[in-house]
């Protein structure tokens, strides 16, 4: 079936706008995770999924990040009076299993292709 | 403290030749996964190739493998036969037995000269 797909893949916000990035995984996959990636460094993980259960959200870095993943399968992450340093690729990955059910070379992460968010 | 070391910022290899990306990792589980990811332009990240804390033999996959050196905690990936289309960045990641995310390094950037 299709991979991990995200839209838009990309976005232009002026300061101030809220605005929310789609991921869709891959079909019947369990877990979820989001990511930031800022320019020219690697990805950083923001916030876990399993299900429609928010496992993990430590990454998020300020109480403007809200993500759901309200039917288990589609998830939103939504930015709040977005500001200049949230501009990144927001990368958005899956796995079949939850983590530590299978063993951990099963659960290589399947990424989209992200939404390059920038913030003027 | 820096969980996962990529020291080389950019490598240049030519065209048919091999090269080896550093990194080297930090944890103090014993049961951990090593992961290697390709990033072009395009953005997304592509798996490359995995190698398990326990696994006794170097992982291969075509044209990667994987130089692992547990005592010395590095997991070098090695391309041979360098391509064209291999020119991208390339991310080192590891996951923790008991952890729920990857961890990634800063990532090199390997261009390939004809």
């Amino acid at each position: 079936g299709a991979g991990v797909s995200q839209s838009p893949r990309y976005k232009v916000a002026k300061r101030g706008q809220d605005v929310a990035l789609r991921c869709d995984p891959i079909s019947g996959h369990v877990s979820l995770f989001w990511y930031q990636q800022a320019l020219g460094q690697g990805p950083e993980f923001l916030t876990y999924f399993q299900n429609e259960a928010q496992l993990d959200k430590s990454g998020l870095p300020s109480d403007r990040f809200f993500a759901e993943r309200p039917e288990g399968s589609v998830s939103t992450l939504k930015i709040q009076r977005t500001q200049q340093e949230d501009s990144a690729v927001y990368l958005c990955a899956s796995t079949p299993t939850p983590p530590g059910l299978a063993g951990v070379g099963e659960e290589t992460q399947y990424f989209g292709p992200g939404t390059r968010l920038l913030v003027l | 403290a820096q969980k996962i070391t990529q020291t080389q910022p950019g490598m240049f290899v030519q065209e048919k030749e091999a090269v080896t990306l550093d990194c080297t990792y930090d944890t103090s589980d014993p049961s951990y996964g090593l992961f290697w990811y390709k990033q072009p332009s395009s953005g997304e990240m592509i798996f490359l190739i995995y190698q398990g804390s326990y696994d006794q033999q170097n992982a291969t996959e075509g044209r990667y493998s994987l130089n692992f050196q547990k005592a010395r905690k590095s997991a070098n990936l090695v391309i041979s036969a360098s391509q064209l289309g291999d020119s991208a960045m390339y991310f080192c990641a590891m996951r923790e037995n008991y952890g729920q995310n990857f961890v990634f390094g800063p990532g090199t950037r390997l261009s390939v000269l004809p």
